[in-house]
């Protein structure tokens, strides 16, 4: 079955230094990948969309890369700040319009000062 | 502009009870959703609208009824609510032009429900 991988663990990081979150994942070809903030309490919010014929995205201080040969995506966020702080989830979708949709449980993120 | 709203907060039901979540978009987005959120697993698909008229089955429809009731609004229902649908409900809209995940989805605040 079609499986997402997050570190589940949390990711503690000194501020200013870059965070690089993992997304894994199996039997999946996915068509769209999405990357969202989710704070406590809150409803998800989207940050970053990338397609399967996209190798990388970026949107001011994030990145989102997507290899579809090691079946995996990494989004990074340089110069972290203290209001980085959340959990971060990646989300897959197949192709072909409105296919299964795969969560990840999300990595929470903690950025020191 | 609100994006999309849900109502209620939160809620507290008996086993066999019923009601339905409100949920509203003012973004004049195509198509909405309904996730459920429970702790150590990642969302997952209720139901989903994808133009107003239409709705199909997610990933975990059963206990489950769902109306687009125009453009802006798709209700979830639960008929005989049971423990195992306390849960962190969502709420979602897209402008929906050819996927879930292919457009931006904004999502609502959350509607907490316990079921005793």
């Amino acid at each position: 079955s079609q499986k997402i991988e997050q570190n589940s663990e949390a990711l503690n990081i000194q501020e200013g230094k870059t965070a690089t979150l993992t997304c894994n994942y199996t039997n999946y070809s996915p068509a769209y990948l999405q990357w969202y903030r989710q704070d406590p309490g809150r409803g998800p919010v989207f940050l970053l969309l990338i397609r399967e014929n996209e190798k990388e995205k970026r949107k001011e201080r994030l990145k989102v890369t997507f290899d579809t040969t090691l079946k995996q995506s990494l989004f990074h966020i340089t110069a972290s700040q203290p209001a980085d702080s959340a959990t971060y989830l990646c989300a897959l979708e197949g192709s072909g319009g409105y296919q299964k949709v795969t969560f990840g449980i999300g990595t929470k993120l903690q950025v020191i000062p | 502009n609100a994006g999309v709203t849900q109502t209620p907060k939160f809620q507290v039901l008996k086993t066999g009870q019923s009601m339905t979540l409100q949920c509203a978009q003012d973004m004049n987005h195509n198509s909405m959703y309904w996730y459920r959120q429970d702790p150590g697993m990642g969302l997952r698909l209720i139901y989903y609208s994808a133009s107003e008229g239409t709705t199909d089955k997610g990933e975990v429809p059963n206990g489950y009824n769902v109306s687009r009731l125009n453009k802006r609004e798709f209700s979830l229902r639960l008929e005989s609510a049971a423990p195992s649908q306390t849960s962190v409900y969502f709420c979602a809209s897209s402008e929906g032009t050819s996927g879930i995940l292919a457009d931006t989805q904004y999502f609502g605040p959350g509607t907490r429900l316990t079921v005793l």
